[in-house]
C-alpha cells in the first residue's frame, strides 16, 4: 500500500464545475503539500497545510489530521486548470517528501 | 519564496553519453533536492545536496550514476552518467526554505 494515495487518478470536468481531489496518507505527518504540474513538467506549489483549511483564489485545501485525509477543491473550474495535481507529505519538518501518484485533471470548455 | 531556474529545459541525448543539469536558486538555501519523474510516475527523490558536503543518495541511486555538485548556497548540478533509455525522465530540483517547497521548471530528458 502506498503511503500517499490520491483519488481519482483521472478526472474530466466541464468548465464551471466544482472539483474535488482527495489524498489519504497512512503515517503521521508534519505537513501536507498540494502541487500542480503542467504538461511542460514544471511544478508549482499550491498549498502547504498542517491543519485546517487554506484558500487561494478559486482553490481551497483542507486537511483532517485525525482522518489522515486532505482534499483540494477547485471552484468554477476553467480549462487552464487542466494539469496534474500531486499530493505530497513530509513526515517531519525538513524531511524528504513522499508523493502521491497524481490526479490528471482535464477541464473542457 | 524562492525562484528556481534549471538548464537545460529539455535535451535529447544518445545512449552512453552524460548530461549535466544545472539548478540556480535566487536565494541561499541549506539543502537542495534532486527528483526524477519517470513517464507516468510520481516524483522520486534521487539525493539531497548540502553545500560543503557529499550528497546523500536515496536507495537505488548511486553517486557514480548521478554525481552531484553543490559549490555554493545557490547552485547545484546533477549529472546523469552513461545514459540509457531508462533514464528518460523529467529531472527537477527543489528547495524547502522555512518548510515551504519550491520546484524548478524541470529538465525533460530523452535518451535514444
Amino acid at each position: 500500500k502506498n503511503e500517499v494515495e490520491q483519488s481519482p487518478q483521472n478526472l474530466t470536468a466541464q468548465e464551471g464545475e466544482f472539483i474535488t481531489i482527495n489524498c489519504s496518507y497512512s503515517v503521521g505527518i508534519s505537513a501536507l503539500h498540494w502541487l500542480q504540474q503542467h504538461p511542460g513538467g514544471g511544478i508549482v506549489s499550491l498549498f502547504m497545510l498542517s491543519s485546517g483549511k487554506k484558500k487561494h483564489g478559486r482553490l481551497i485545501a483542507t486537511i483532517n489530521i485525525q482522518e489522515k485525509h486532505s482534499s483540494l477543491h477547485i471552484t468554477a473550474s476553467h480549462p487552464r486548470d487542466s494539469a496534474v495535481y500531486i499530493c505530497a507529505v513530509g513526515m517531519t519538518s525538513g524531511s524528504r517528501l513522499t508523493f502521491g501518484e497524481g490526479t490528471q485533471l482535464t477541464v473542457n470548455p | 519564496s524562492a525562484v528556481i531556474s534549471q538548464k537545460p529545459s529539455r535535451d535529447i541525448c544518445q545512449r552512453g553519453t552524460s548530461l549535466t543539469i544545472q539548478c540556480q536558486v535566487d536565494s541561499q538555501v541549506t539543502m537542495m533536492f534532486w527528483y526524477r519523474q519517470q513517464p507516468g510516475q510520481s516524483l522520486t527523490l534521487i539525493a539531497t545536496a548540502n553545500q560543503g558536503s557529499e550528497a546523500t543518495y536515496e536507495s537505488g541511486f548511486v553517486i557514480d550514476k548521478f554525481p552531484i555538485s553543490r559549490p555554493n548556497l545557490t547552485f547545484s548540478t546533477l549529472t546523469v552518467s552513461n545514459m540509457s533509455p531508462e533514464d528518460s525522465s523529467i529531472y527537477l530540483c527543489s528547495v524547502e526554505p522555512q518548510g515551504s517547497s519550491f520546484f524548478g521548471p524541470g529538465t525533460r530528458l530523452t535518451v535514444l
